[in-house]
């Protein structure tokens, strides 16, 4: 049973314009919210977080939104350049295991110039 | 600053063989540490993680294990190695249980089976 997913194998953006990427959870007891960027051979890179008792959270060009209601939430990254081009993981973990994330299957963004 | 250094970057091992990966984490004292596993087209699957030396615990059965010497060392293994084995394995650190504590990963060991 995947509790985190990400439905959009990949996703193709101008660079300049705005890239979304979005991630659906199933676990209502998630609380936390987390967005990686990896990059090929490399490991995930930490990117922004949100709680769940906040629906935005910005970080220069990246803003993450949270829906509790729809168990949604999005990556906003404006403007897109071509090193964002990347796989994007959502990550989410709950209460009581703290230390477990939960990841989604990833989206890879390309940002073209 | 923290760091996390894993080795080798990639490894190519026959059916059989067994199988040690390292991973160490500078910078840091009493770190949680996690090894994680990205199979072709899937997402990241937690294999273990320990938040203290001695202290495993295991997410998925399967043909591994793995150990935590020292406090800042956590070491992937296996005495045989199975086709199914081959992935792409990240170690990761994070800080003692906070809520929504990001982990911070290494560069990852790129593990082929032949």
């Amino acid at each position: 049973d995947q509790q985190v997913k990400q439905n959009s194998p990949s996703l193709s953006v101008q660079e300049g314009r705005i890239s979304i990427l979005n991630c659906d959870y199933t676990n209502s007891m998630f609380d936390y919210f987390l967005w990686y960027k990896k990059y090929p051979a490399e490991g995930p890179t930490f990117l922004i977080s949100i709680s769940s008792i906040k629906d935005k959270n910005e970080d220069g060009r990246f803003t993450v939104f949270l829906n509790k209601s729809a168990k949604h939430l999005s990556l906003h990254i404006v403007p897109s350049q071509p090193g964002d081009s990347a796989v994007y993981f959502c990550a989410a973990s709950g209460r009581g295991s703290n230390y477990k994330l939960t990841f989604g299957k990833g989206t890879l963004l390309t940002v073209n110039p | 600053s923290q760091t996390i250094h894993q080795w080798p970057a990639t490894l190519v091992q026959p059916v059989g063989s067994p199988l040690s990966l390292e991973c160490t984490v500078e910078g840091t004292s009493n770190p949680n540490l996690y090894w994680y596993r990205q199979a072709a087209g899937r997402g990241l699957q937690l294999l273990f993680y320990s938040v203290g030396i001695g202290q495993i615990s295991s997410e998925v059965p399967q043909n591994l294990s793995a150990s935590r010497p020292q406090d800042r060392q956590f070491i992937l293994s296996s005495k045989k190695l199975l086709l199914s084995d081959s992935g792409f394995y990240l170690c990761a650190w994070s800080v003692q249980p906070v809520a929504g504590q990001p982990q911070h990963f290494g560069d990852g060991t790129r593990l082929s089976i032949l």
